[in-house]
């Protein structure tokens, strides 16, 4: 399967733990993005990469939450003292950036439930 | 005005119908749109791409309507299979940077 992966689908922690996910991109793909989805609304833009470079961030990204792609294949999102608001379904998503709104695609997703 | 808008549904028809929904959008300068699909609990996927005044893959047909600001999506000859969530997808600011909408629920019965 050449397609956005992630890992792990699912986690359930209890507040104030911290977890870190992974996604590993298409392998040609140069830009990576993070998003999360609560129920019954699309998804909300987190923070993109271009490379290994974290070129954008949402005002939703808190101080609490952080991004890293070191050697632009990659991505980790971790978020540290959890709360029950950042129970969520967080996607990345990867595209080849073409100049022309990039297509992008994405993972499965993991679904983080905070107790 | 946000910046994404769509009609939340749902959107209840009869297998074989015709369905069409709009999103509006509030960024002028947007030049590319999409229309992504969701299933329940499943992650988005690309449904259709939309660069002129509109597009048309089979049974779908999305079109743009710059000077009103909104993008529609036309669904003919709807087949159970049809039912999931369609979100509208704008670029913003950056190349990179999308927009999604809140979803159009569309549940056909049989």
């Amino acid at each position: 399967d050449t397609g956005v992966s992630q890992n792990p689908r699912h986690k359930i922690t209890k507040r104030g733990q911290n977890v870190t996910f992974r996604c590993d991109p298409i392998s040609e793909h140069n830009r990576l993005y993070w998003y999360r989805q609560t129920l019954g609304q699309g998804p909300e833009f987190l923070t993109y990469f271009q490379n290994e470079a974290q070129l954008e961030k949402s005002r939703l990204l808190s101080d609490r939450f952080s991004a890293e792609r070191p050697k632009g294949s990659f991505s980790t999102l971790e978020i540290q003292r959890t709360e029950q608001g950042d129970s969520a379904m967080y996607l990345c998503a990867s595209s080849l950036s073409r100049g022309r709104g990039d297509t992008q695609y994405f993972g499965p997703g993991t679904r983080l439930t905070v107790l | 005005r946000k910046e994404v808008e769509q009609d939340p549904g749902p959107f209840n028809v009869p297998e074989g119908a015709t369905v069409a929904f709009n999103c509006t959008y509030s960024n002028s300068a947007s030049q590319s749109f999409f229309w992504y699909r969701q299933d329940c609990r499943k992650e988005p996927k690309l449904l259709m791409s939309v660069y002129s005044s509109g597009n048309e893959d089979g049974r779908f047909t999305a079109q743009l309507n710059r000077a009103s600001q909104y993008i529609s999506l036309l669904i003919r000859d709807s087949k159970l299979s049809d039912s999931a969530t369609y979100l509208c997808v704008v670029p913003w600011g950056s190349a990179s940077k999308i927009i999604f909408g809140s979803g159009t629920r569309l549940s056909i019965r049989p």
